[in-house]
């Protein structure tokens, strides 16, 4: 099945430092999502990239829906605090499927 | 307003027990979806359904495994004869309304996720 490769799996971090994480696959993707879940929560989603090459903001977040459809990446900058948690790639597959596909997550860890 | 809940937030279950998990969706929501997430991994598919329609069920493990949305609304997610292995966090998650594929493009389509539920089975 498809399948979406995310890293780092975890990074550790300073307060107010920008932070980095992308997301790769084999084969090409319709939408490209980022969600962050907290512990005991649901994903809440972040940010929906919809069409190759789009580059979309909210607030200190930015994505970017790789040309080819095969990537993606988010990046924090300036963080803080309340940005620890685990960061989720997610996409609906090109075949046409409603379901989402997601990646292994990226735990973030900030130390004031 | 009111988002996804679902309940109970924690079962335990003795293996070979049947148990029962419901989901409530957004109200007026057409799509809903059942995802299975197990410690440290992302969700993965389980289910999903168009109104009371069941569309997809591709992502169910085992015929243990069963969903229902009779009315359109309220969905149960069973498992039947417990397994050590059917330990995760079940996620349900709806959609106001189904992507137009082949390119989703629209919040519509946004899949919004209750807080799941941790199924222990002992």
């Amino acid at each position: 099945g498809q399948q979406l490769n995310q890293s780092p799996q975890s990074m550790f971090i300073q307060e107010g430092e920008d932070v980095s994480m992308n997301c790769t696959s084999s084969s090409i993707f319709n939408t490209w999502l980022w969600y962050k879940q907290d512990p005991g929560e649901g994903p809440v989603l972040l940010i929906a990239l919809y069409k190759a090459g789009e580059l979309t903001s909210n607030g200190r977040l930015t994505a970017q829906f790789g040309i080819t459809r095969k990537d993606s990446f988010l990046n924090i900058s300036a963080s803080i605090p309340s940005d620890v948690g685990i960061y989720f790639c997610a996409g609906h597959p090109s075949q046409g499927a409603q379901k989402l596909v997601f990646g292994q997550g990226t735990r973030l860890t900030i130390n004031p | 307003g009111a988002g996804v809940s679902q309940s109970p937030r924690y079962k335990v279950a003795k293996r070979g027990q049947d148990v029962a998990l419901r989901c409530d969706p957004i109200s007026g929501h057409v799509s809903l979806f059942w995802y299975q997430q197990a410690l440290g991994q992302g969700p993965e598919f389980l289910t999903y359904f168009q109104n009371e329609a069941q569309l997809d069920k591709s992502g169910l493990p085992s015929d243990r495994f069963f969903a229902e949305r009779p009315e359109g609304s309220v969905s149960t997610l069973k498992i039947q004869r417990t397994q050590q292995e059917d330990s995760a966090v079940y996620l349900c998650a709806s959609s106001l309304e189904a992507s137009v594929l082949p390119a989703p493009s629209s919040y519509t389509d946004t899949q919004y996720f209750g807080p799941g539920t941790r199924l222990t089975v002992l």
